[in-house]
């Protein structure tokens, strides 16, 4: 069984600090991906990361693929109020499992103005 | 707004009690998963299904079972509740084609269930 350890689980911060989330796994992904969830709501994509070692951007969000595979980060520059949810990382093992994700147990962030 | 629609939103049952969740993916999409999110934690695979079969499922036991319409809208149907099953159940559903694609799930807004 594939699993994925998130942390931290809960984070509450000023506006305007930076933050990062750490997704780790002793298994290999094929790819991973980063979901935003708010209440009410599913969650809804962020970014996906493929390649070993990969780096992404979207505006104040840099998502980071490890070299081999089984670890993740999300950093956050400049945190703003509207950043404010639940955020999960997604393993997809590919193969026979593929477009099956496992999911962390997530991290919700609270930005205070 | 992701195209995918679940319904119903809320529903309230009691222990032993059998609950129906439909899903309507985005047009286009062939193959639709459910899964199962309780509250504080990240969603769990239940099944998958592929062009109207099961393709894949989670750990998660039999009184689970679902259902793939040829329009490729969904059903998961859950038997004999328990208190545990209480949770958001959420669909999502991917594009047909697989060049480039890398899992990635557009999700619906998820169906609430307590049972009680």
């Amino acid at each position: 069984t594939q699993l994925l350890e998130q942390s931290p689980q809960f984070l509450s911060i000023q506006e305007g600090e930076n933050l990062t989330v750490y997704c780790n796994s002793s298994s290999v992904f094929s790819s991973l991906q980063w979901y935003r969830q708010e209440p009410g709501e599913g969650p809804v994509l962020l970014v996906t990361v493929v390649t070993g070692g990969e780096v992404k951007k979207l505006k104040r969000l840099t998502f980071q693929f490890g070299d081999a595979r089984k670890d993740s980060s999300l950093h956050i520059t400049a945190a703003q109020p509207g950043d404010t949810g639940l955020y999960l990382c997604a393993g997809d093992a590919g193969g026979t499992s593929y477009g099956k994700l496992t999911f962390g147990q997530g991290t919700i962030l609270t930005v205070h103005p | 707004e992701t195209g995918v629609t679940q319904s119903p939103t809320h529903l309230i049952k009691t222990r032993g009690q059998q609950v129906t969740l439909r899903c309507s993916s985005q047009s286009g999409h062939n193959t639709v998963s459910w899964y199962q999110q309780a509250l504080g934690q990240g969603p769990q695979f239940i099944f998958q299904y592929y062009r109207e079969e099961e393709n894949g499922r989670g750990n998660f036991p039999p009184r689970f079972s679902g259902l793939q319409f040829p329009n490729y809208s969904s059903e998961l149907n859950v038997n004999a509740l328990e208190l545990d099953d209480s949770a958001l159940y959420l669909c999502a559903s991917r594009p047909v084609t697989w060049t480039g694609n890398t899992g990635e799930l557009f999700f619906g807004e998820g169906s609430r269930l307590t049972v009680l």
